[in-house]
């Protein structure tokens, strides 16, 4: 089982619609958990960063993190055409540096309009 | 803005020359960067912690030699592919941290494509 798995889609949706994003991990010492979106040919950028477990919201995004499920979740509400692109999650323990960061495959999200 | 840049973004070359990276932290002082790799449909891998000051740390599997990394100061490392050939081919993500600690956000470079034809 890998450390960390990630439906990589594609993920297809009409405009408007709620996106569900998740990951599923097998290392119960991960306790920090980011979602980056990457658009085609460029770098990952940090959407949402959240420490253990609970909710964490900011605009049209939430994170949510259920430890003892092992299982994180990003939400986009009212999802746009410029929200397509591939969504990556990445964990790390706690005390971890960044070269322990695990990412997942990415999930390729397409928004139509 | 950007925290990390990188450059070049795409670059093409030719089998059996080098191609120097650069991955610069904008804001901020980075001991430690990282570099990684990414073929089309899959996950970021990394490749080596560049540390300032001293030689790099690589991962299992990433020829140090055909990877060389400098890091000279604190805002600045460098991946030179040398030798490149065409499985080389691929693209190549730095990131940096402004801090050490377990908790600080982690900013990436917008990534560098390189063909090796």
């Amino acid at each position: 089982q890998k450390e960390v798995e990630q439906d990589p889609g594609p993920l297809s949706v009409p405009e408007g619609a709620i996106v569900s994003l998740n990951c599923t991990y097998s290392n119960s010492a991960f306790q920090y958990f980011m979602w980056y979106r990457q658009y085609s040919r460029k770098g990952p950028e940090l959407l949402m960063y959240t420490y253990s477990s609970g909710n964490k919201e900011d605009g049209r995004f939430t994170a949510q993190v259920d430890k003892s499920s092992k299982y994180i979740s990003l939400f986009i509400r009212d999802s746009q055409p410029s929200d397509s692109a591939t969504y990556l999650c990445a964990m790390k323990p706690y005390g971890g540096s960044q070269g322990n960061l695990i990412f997942g495959k990415g999930t390729k999200l397409s928004v139509k309009p | 803005g950007a925290v990390v840049s990188q450059h070049p973004s795409r670059v093409i070359c030719k089998s059996g020359t080098s191609v120097k990276i650069e991955c610069r932290s904008l804001d901020f002082q980075a001991t430690t960067m990282f570099w990684y790799r990414q073929f089309p449909k899959q996950s970021l891998m990394l490749m080596a912690t560049s540390n300032e000051g001293s030689k790099a740390t690589y991962e299992q599997g990433v020829e140090k030699d055909k990877f060389l990394i400098n890091h000279a100061s604190l805002t600045l490392s460098t991946l030179t592919v040398t030798s490149a050939h065409p499985e080389d081919s691929s693209f190549y993500i730095c990131s940096a941290s402004p801090g050490t600690g377990g908790g600080n956000t982690i900013y990436f470079g917008e990534g560098s494509w390189l063909t090796v034809v």
